[in-house]
This record gives C-alpha cells, sequence and structure tokens, in this order.
C-alpha cells in the first residue's frame, strides 16, 4: 500500500542554522510533490510544489528538492528563525488526488 | 490570506445530535475538499467535489455527508453523532487546473 514517512519525531536546531526535513514514500508515482506548514489548531498553509521533472525548487529562505529514483524529497529552510516553527506536511499529488504525510515538528531554539 | 471560512470554529454536542459544519469559499475554486485530522495524525480525505452537484467519497469511510449546491459552498452533514467523530474537520478548495489548497481554519468537534 502507498506509504509516506516523515521523521516522526520534532526536530530542534538553533537559530540561523539550516533545518532540513526528510519525506520518504513508497507504492507511488506522484506527478508532483508539495509541502505545506501547519500551526497548531489551524488549518495547513502551502509552501511549495515540485514536480516529478523537477530537481529542485527555490522560495526565499526555502528549498525542495525531489529525488524520483530514491522516492524521497528534501526540504530545507536556511537561517532558521524562532518563527519557523511548526509541523510540516509533505503531500503527494497524482491523478485527482493528494495523499499527506503525517508532518514533523520543528522546533528552532533562540 | 485564504479567502475560506469554516463556522463553527468549536463545537460540544452530545450523542445523537445531528450536526452541520459548514465551508465557504469566496474565490471561485471549482474543488473543494473535506479532511479528518486527529493530533499528531496525517489529514484523512472524507469527501471531494470537483463541482456543483459533483461530490466523491475521500479515502477515510466516514458517516458523514455531503453536498455542493452552490460552488461557494460545501456543508459536511453527520446524521447522528458519536465519540467516534470526535476529531479536527479541515475544509480545502483548490482553483480548477491547481494543485495548492487553500485550508479553512478547521472546526475542531467534541462529541460527548
Amino acid at each position: 500500500s502507498q506509504k509516506i514517512e516523515q521523521n516522526s519525531e520534532a526536530l530542534n536546531i538553533q537559530e540561523g542554522k539550516t533545518a532540513t526535513l526528510t519525506c520518504n514514500y513508497t507504492n507511488y508515482s506522484p506527478a508532483y510533490l508539495q509541502w505545506y506548514r501547519q500551526d497548531p489548531g489551524r488549518g495547513p498553509v502551502f509552501l511549495l510544489l515540485i514536480r516529478e521533472n523537477e530537481k529542485e525548487k527555490r522560495k526565499e529562505r526555502l528549498k525542495v528538492t525531489f529525488d524520483t529514483t530514491l522516492k524521497q524529497s528534501l526540504f530545507h529552510i536556511t537561517a532558521s528563525q524562532p518563527a519557523d516553527s511548526a509541523t510540516y506536511l509533505c503531500a503527494l499529488g497524482g491523478y485527482q488526488k493528494v495523499t499527506f504525510g503525517t508532518g514533523t515538528k520543528l522546533q528552532v531554539i533562540p | 490570506e485564504a479567502d475560506i471560512y469554516q463556522t463553527p470554529r468549536y463545537l460540544v454536542i452530545g450523542t445523537g445530535k445531528k450536526i452541520t459544519l459548514e465551508c465557504s469559499q469566496t474565490m471561485g475554486h471549482d474543488k473543494m475538499y473535506w479532511y479528518q485530522q486527529d493530533p499528531g495524525m496525517e489529514l484523512h480525505l472524507i469527501h471531494y467535489s470537483y463541482g456543483v452537484n459533483s461530490t466523491e467519497k475521500g479515502d477515510l469511510s466516514s458517516e458523514s455527508t455531503v453536498s455542493r449546491i452552490r460552488t461557494e459552498h460545501f456543508p459536511l452533514t453527520l446524521e447522528s453523532a458519536r465519540p467516534s467523530h470526535t476529531s479536527q474537520y479541515l475544509c480545502a478548495s483548490t482553483a480548477a487546473g491547481g494543485h495548492e489548497q487553500f485550508f479553512g481554519p478547521g472546526t475542531r468537534l467534541t462529541v460527548l
């Protein structure tokens, strides 16, 4: 069955460092992959989309890579700030359907 | 800020009650979705719609029903609430041809 794996444990990093979050998937051939941010008690907010034929996408301090051979996406936040603390969800998109991972909680320590 | 709204934000009701969770968007999006999310868990798709008079069940079996009579409105109804329905319900929408989902703030439902 299709499975999306994100770091189940929280990631704690020092302010100013680069945070790297991982999304692995199995039994899936997504046409695209998305990353969302979710704050406690709120709905997710879209951050970035990367298509299956793209290797890397950047937006300000964010960078996403997509390796369809390894079935993995890496999400980087450079120069992290305490305001970046949240849960980050990866979502795989295909025909008519998007499947979300459980998310990784990021805590940026001042 | 996305123009998608959910009411109520919080609801505590007794077992057996009928409830309707409201979701409206002002972006003219064709696609709308309902997800269920328990704390620390992934979002589970329970219903979706690709336009007026179109509704489909999602991956997670749900005892709820939905309707799509107007583009902007996608209410979810539970005919008889049970404690197992206690969860956060999130509504989302996507523009035709797009992939980005815009989420509402969610409804936190507690069934006693």
